[in-house]
């Protein structure tokens, strides 16, 4: 079993819709955790942390489910500017470890 | 504000050869890592360093070296390439502290024909 486990993609939407992110990972002393974004090509960059509170910036909600060792990504209101692949990103040992991502395509 | 800078950016080798790929970065950060991305899959931790003179092996070590010599820089040798080893390799780097986050560079396409 992987140590961090995403959707698999890719999810194709329409403008305008919500689509939600799925991820779990395999180690209950995970310490942190984070969504990050990455463009065709390019290197991944932080969209967001995520907290057992569950946090929100803009059209983005994330939330961190500890008990099921379960996050999630919410994007409401899909532009074609989120069209990327989405990574799910745990710290465990002080180590980076990385979901495969799931893409995502936004059309008009 | 360089923030992190891989060099070269791209390249293509001939089986057998050997290169380094060169991170560097300005931002007085303590932790430096080496990734590889292959299609349809996340990024897979090669090396990492916790400081200065000290490095740690990560999930794909194997027919890589590296070195730490100076903070802001972390070098990624191929002592002998081979074309399993065509890749996408990501550096990144962090302050000290789990929840401090990774700023990576551009990348360096490699291909070992």
């Amino acid at each position: 079993r992987k140590e961090v486990e995403q959707d698999p993609g890719p999810f194709n939407v329409p403008e305008g819709a919500t689509v939600a992110f799925n991820c779990t990972y395999s180690n209950s002393a995970s310490q942190s955790f984070f969504w990050y974004r990455q463009d065709c090509r390019k290197e991944p960059k932080l969209l967001m942390s995520v907290y057992s509170s569950g946090n929100e910036d803009g059209r983005f909600t994330a939330q961190l489910n500890r008990a099921s060792q379960y996050i999630s990504l919410l994007i409401r209101d899909s532009k074609l500017s989120d069209s990327a692949t989405y990574l799910c990103v745990v710290i465990h040992g002080g180590k980076l470890i990385f979901g495969q991502g799931t893409e995502l395509s936004v059309k008009p | 504000n360089a923030g992190v800078t891989q060099t070269p950016k791209f390249r293509v080798l001939k089986t057998g050869q050997s290169m380094t790929l060169l991170c560097a970065q300005d931002m007085n950060h303590e932790y430096m890592y080496w990734y590889r991305q292959d299609p349809g899959m996340g990024l897979r931790l090669i090396h990492y360093s916790v400081g200065e003179g000290t490095t740690a092996k990560g999930e794909v070590p194997d027919g890589y070296n590296v070195s730490r010599l100076k903070k802001q820089n972390f070098l990624l040798g191929l002592e002998s390439a081979a074309p399993s080893q065509t890749s996408v390799y990501f550096c990144a780097s962090h302050l000290a502290g789990n929840k401090n986050i990774q700023y990576f560079g551009a990348g360096t396409r490699l291909s070992v024909l």
